[in-house]
């Protein structure tokens, strides 16, 4: 079972919808939690982090449920520019001290 | 801005060559880090560093190695390149464990 599992998507949808990412992670001891964007062909690029209280940035909002090990995105108002892969990341709490990375959700806002 | 730089941006080896790809960061970043990218797959840690000579294997780093000499300054070594390891590598550095990591625009190397 992977670290981190994503839909991979593609999630196509019209300009102005709200759409909803989930992400689940398997180890109960990570610690700090992520949303990464890959536009095609670039490198990863930080969205956002995700609080344990939940947090808002303009039309994102993540989340973090650690009973149910799951972060999820929201995006609302969509817009054009918004299509790209959204990589769900995480930290562990213990061991190893790197970002893993789940295999992203692509998302593609058609006019 | 923080800038990660890698030596290449498209490199293409032969089967059995050992091959070096070079990453520099201008922040005075401890963490620096060696991904590879796969359809289907993500980016898969390959190796990270907490400092200089220090390094740690993430989890795929068999049949590659790197060197930390300068804080600035990571590789990743293959040693003997294969056909399987035709792939992006993204390097990435973060001043902390909890903090942003910044990645270099990629290598694609492409193995024949």
């Amino acid at each position: 079972r992977k670290e981190v599992e994503q839909d991979p998507g593609p999630f196509n949808v019209p300009e102005g919808a709200t759409v909803a990412f989930n992400c689940t992670y398997s180890n109960s001891a990570s610690q700090s939690f992520f949303w990464y964007r890959q536009d095609c062909r670039k490198e990863p690029k930080l969205l956002m982090s995700v609080y344990s209280s939940g947090n808002e940035d303009g039309r994102f909002t993540a989340q973090l449920n650690r009973a149910s090990q799951y972060i999820s995105l929201l995006i609302r108002d969509s817009k054009l520019s918004d299509s790209a892969t959204y990589l769900c990341v995480v930290l562990r709490g213990t061991g190893r001290r790197a970002l893993t990375f789940g295999s992203g959700t692509r998302l593609q806002v058609q006019p | 801005d923080v800038k990660v730089t890698q030596s290449s941006r498209y490199l293409v080896k032969r089967t059995g060559e050992k091959v070096f790809l070079e990453c520099v960061q201008d922040m005075d970043h401890e963490n620096m880090f060696w991904y590879r990218q796969d359809p289907g797959l993500g980016l898969r840690l390959i190796y990270f560093s907490y400092d200089v000579k220090m390094k740690e294997k993430g989890d795929i780093p068999e049949g590659y190695s790197v060197s930390r000499e300068k804080k600035e300054r990571f590789s990743l070594i293959l040693e003997s390149a294969s056909t399987n390891q035709t792939s992006m590598y993204l390097c990435a550095s973060s001043l902390g464990s909890h903090t942003e990591a910044f990645f270099g625009q990629g290598t694609r190397l492409t193995v024949v």
